[in-house]
């Protein structure tokens, strides 16, 4: 069956350094979200994306759609403390299949 | 502002307990869901609902039931509660499949 794979699963970076997640499907994806978990919070919608290829920047953060619409990327420049918590993609198809989420860690 | 709503945020109960969370959403989505997650961990899916009177079980065995009677509000009933059952349980909301969730605060349920 379809499968979201989400690395890494936790990453440690000094406050100001860049962080990259990445997800990968096993199938084509109709589009990709993200969402952010704030530590005892619940998940909250970020972007999503839905063309092969496309980019789209919030402020600091960078998401990307693979050509094949098989992989994304969530990029933050200059992390701060208030980005600590949970990033998770979800894979948009038959039915949305959420990743595993990665931790960020943000060390002041 | 929060457009789905969760009671009781906090639950502390007795084994083998019936207990009901209870969901609650305004924006007249048709899809619901209901996931289980523990602390910093992956989102599990036990139960979606695609519209009124359409239910259907997801990926995560679980011994809870749910109804969908009306649109804005699809309960999670746990008929015997166990420890295992120790959890978050969100609840969200979506205008259709392939658009974003609105998740609710959650229930933390906590088993004794």
């Amino acid at each position: 069956g379809q499968q979201v794979m989400q690395i890494p699963q936790y990453q440690h970076v000094q406050e100001g350094e860049d962080f990259t997640t990445y997800c990968n499907s096993s199938t084509t994806l109709s589009n990709i979200q993200w969402y952010k978990q704030r530590p005892g919070g619940h998940p909250v919608f970020l972007i999503q994306l839905v063309k092969s290829g496309e980019v789209k920047k919030q402020k600091r953060l960078t998401f990307q759609f693979g050509e094949a619409k098989k992989n994304s990327s969530l990029h933050i420049t200059a992390t701060q403390t208030t980005d600590v918590g949970t990033y998770f993609c979800a894979g948009g198809g038959f039915k949305t299949i959420f990743g595993a989420g990665t931790r960020l860690f943000v060390k002041a | 502002e929060a457009d789905i709503y969760q009671t009781p945020r906090y639950l502390v109960i007795g084994t083998g307990k019936k207990i009901t969370l209870e969901c609650s959403q305004t924006m007249g989505h048709d899809k619901m869901y209901w996931y289980q997650q523990d602390p910093g961990m992956e989102l599990h899916l036990i139960h979606y609902s695609y519209g009124v009177n359409s239910t259907e079980k997801g990926d995560l065995s679980s011994e809870s039931t749910v109804s969908r009677i009306r649109t804005e509000h699809f309960p999670l009933t746990l008929e015997s509660a166990r420890p295992s059952h120790t959890s978050q349980y969100l609840c969200a909301s979506s205008f259709d499949r392939d658009y974003g969730y609105t998740f609710g605060s959650g229930t933390r349920l906590t088993v004794v």
